[in-house]
Parts: structure tokens; C-alpha cells; sequence
């Protein structure tokens, strides 16, 4: 397992209101990505890095902003939370590309 | 643009019976990745396998087996002997390059309902 770890673990919030998601990894990825499943659907592609200085939008990322704090750290922002960003958050590192993703249970967001 | 289609919404079987979960994806690339993930109730993503696009050898890991075909663009997963602890989401992926980092593009997911 790549040994990462997400905060919180569930979250319920309020419309309107702005929420950090945090994400860690303890193995030295240096890529790491942002993804979101809606409820009874697949995962979708909201950002991804790969280093401190290197940000990309994915293919849902309007509503959202990211920080990559360090190599092993990078947050999710929900500036103004709206119930349709209602999902389960996953933060997955991986080094290169065909390398297995590890997703783990990922983080539970409620919004009201 | 990169695509994965899992036509079962939803299956249910009684225990000990096979059950085949059907995977069809399209892609333009050469080399490529394919995974299945499983989803149990708990929400957590279990990788399953892993098969790149020059092996097409079919896998067995004890009661689970994938048979890739390039010809149809298929990658079926096959659950032998079900049991109950088999009732999960089933996600089929495949990997697309974005400039050297990876993105999964997932189907939507096969609900495997196994009852005893």
C-alpha cells in the first residue's frame, strides 16, 4: 500500500461554507491527484501534481483549488461548498504512469 | 478520448454460482493500463489486478480470474464460486497518459449483489 492518509475522514458542512481536504503520503510519490465519486458513479479526475510547482486541472475542477504545501502533502479547497460537491474525495499517489494507484477509504463529504 | 464501459448496473447471484462482470474500453494508445478495483461497503477502493496492453495472458488469483482480449477490447472479470463477502462495487479502469503523470478513467460500476 502507498500509505496514505486523509483528513478528515467524514465531513458534513453547510452551503456556502469552505472546506480543506488533506491528503498525505509517507512513500515518495511525487505525483499525487485528486479525485472525486459521486454517489452510485466512477471516479472522476479533479486535479493532479507533479512537484510543488506543478498543478494541472483535471476534467472537474471548477468549484475547486489545490495546494501542493510539500512533496508529500496536497489539499483540496472548496471555496463556496455546494451540495452537488456532495462525494467520496480519494487522493491516490503514484510515480509513473501504468504504476499501480492505491485509493484507499478516502474522505466522506456531506454538504447541506 | 479514452472510455470504459461496464454495461451491468447491477447483478445478483446466489452463492457458489459464477458471475462474469464485463469490462469494454476504447483508446488510441499503444500501451496502456488496465485495472479493476473493488468498492465493499465501506467505501474503500481494493486494487484487484493491474494488466498492461502486451500481455494478453489470461490471470487466476484463487477463486477471481480476467480474461483481456485486444481484439474486442475487453477485459471481463470472472468470480468463481461467489460468496457473500463478494457483494461489492466492481470498477474496470484504464490508464491515460497526461503528460507523464497517469489519469484512471473509470466505467461506472458493476453492484455485485452475491446472496446467500
Amino acid at each position: 500500500d502507498a500509505d496514505v492518509t486523509q483528513t478528515p475522514r467524514n465531513r458534513i458542512t453547510k452551503t456556502g461554507k469552505r472546506i480543506m481536504l488533506e491528503c498525505s503520503q509517507t512513500k515518495g510519490h511525487d505525483r499525487m491527484y485528486w479525485y472525486r465519486q459521486d454517489p452510485g458513479l466512477g471516479l472522476q479526475l479533479i486535479y493532479y501534481s507533479f512537484d510543488v510547482k506543478d498543478i494541472n486541472k483535471g476534467e472537474i475542477s471548477d468549484g475547486y483549488s489545490v495546494s501542493r504545501q510539500a512533496q508529500a502533502k496536497f489539499s483540496l479547497s472548496l471555496e463556496s461548498a455546494i451540495p452537488n460537491q456532495t462525494a467520496l474525495y480519494f487522493c491516490p499517489p503514484s510515480c509513473l504512469a501504468g504504476e499501480t494507484q492505491y485509493f484507499g477509504p478516502g474522505t466522506r463529504l456531506l454538504v447541506l | 478520448a479514452q472510455k470504459v464501459t461496464q454495461a451491468q448496473t447491477e447483478i445478483s447471484v446466489v452463492e457458489k454460482e459464477d458471475v462474469t462482470l464485463d469490462c469494454v474500453y476504447e483508446t488510441r494508445d499503444t500501451t496502456y493500463y488496465l485495472f479493476w478495483y473493488k468498492q465493499p461497503p465501506s467505501g474503500e477502493l481494493v486494487f484487484l489486478i493491474r494488466r498492461n496492453s502486451f500481455d494478453e495472458q489470461n490471470e487466476i488469483s484463487g477463486r477471481y480470474s480476467w480474461n483481456f482480449q485486444k481484439s474486442t477490447s475487453s477485459f471481463n472479470f470472472t468470480i468463481t464460486a461467489s460468496q457473500v463477502v463478494d457483494s461489492a462495487v466492481y470498477f474496470c479502469a484504464l490508464s491515460e497518459a497526461i503528460q507523464g503523470a497517469q489519469k484512471l478513467v473509470f466505467g461506472q460500476g458493476t453492484r455485485l449483489t452475491i446472496n446467500p
